[in-house]
């Protein structure tokens, strides 16, 4: 069935940068498309950038100066990186997918990501 | 971007109730529109997807209506496990925005 996780460390320092993996099963990298969003503590949701299935990239414009997406199809694995962090990018991050005829299904459960040192 | 305005932000109902949640585009957005469930500590879940598709597994009680910039999630006959935070999302265009959020709760 299909499946998301994300995964990475749960506490970073101020200023240092981010690395997640999202590790996909029950499709193909290259029929889908993954996003990356992400939520601070009791608030909204926001859509960080994407992973088309070619391996074009699309960023959100706020963040696009510390953001980078990539991916592995032989892991069947998309990594997001963010530099620079701070505080106020603590939050719980989630990948998703997105396929011709739909959108958003499916969510990873989520990694809590805590800027702090 | 498109901004979305979600209301009411909070809303207090009883088992039994007919609620509405509202989305409102700041551009038409042309029912890419999608709505989500989310209980505490759990990932979104999608109700309705493009306006007015209800998800495979969700109950009937969930509907989707709206189209160019506005939007409605009606839950016809509130159950205990409705009570939880509902927000949309739109799909139309770069960057993808969602509602704020309304969260649900028992009267």
């Amino acid at each position: 069935q299909v499946q998301l996780k994300e995964s990475g460390p749960g506490l970073v320092q101020p200023s240092q940068t981010l690395s997640l993996t999202c590790t996909v099963s029950g499709f193909s990298l290259t029929s889908y498309n993954v996003h990356w969003v992400r939520q601070p503590p009791g608030k909204g949701l926001e859509w960080m950038g994407r992973m088309r299935y070619n391996g074009d990239t699309s960023y959100n414009s706020a963040l696009k100066s510390r953001l980078s997406i990539s991916r592995d199809t032989s892991k069947n694995q998309v990594f997001l990186k963010m530099n620079s962090l701070q505080t106020d990018d603590t939050g719980t991050y989630y990948c998703t997918r997105e396929g011709v005829t739909t959108s958003f299904d499916y969510w990873g459960q989520g990694v809590m990501v805590t800027v702090s040192s | 971007d498109i901004q979305m305005t979600q209301s009411p932000s909070f809303l207090s109902a009883s088992v039994g109730d007919r609620v509405t949640i509202n989305c409102k585009a700041s551009q038409n957005i042309n029912k890419y529109l999608n709505w989500y469930q989310q209980k505490l500590g759990e990932a979104p879940k999608r109700l309705i997807y493009n306006t007015n598709n209800l998800q495979t597994g969700i109950p009937s009680r969930f509907s989707g209506s709206g189209s160019g910039t506005d939007y409605t999630l009606t839950i016809s006959s509130l159950q205990p496990e409705d009570f939880a935070t509902y927000f949309c999302l739109q799909h139309n265009s770069f960057p993808y925005t969602f509602g704020a959020g309304t969260k649900l709760e028992l009267k």
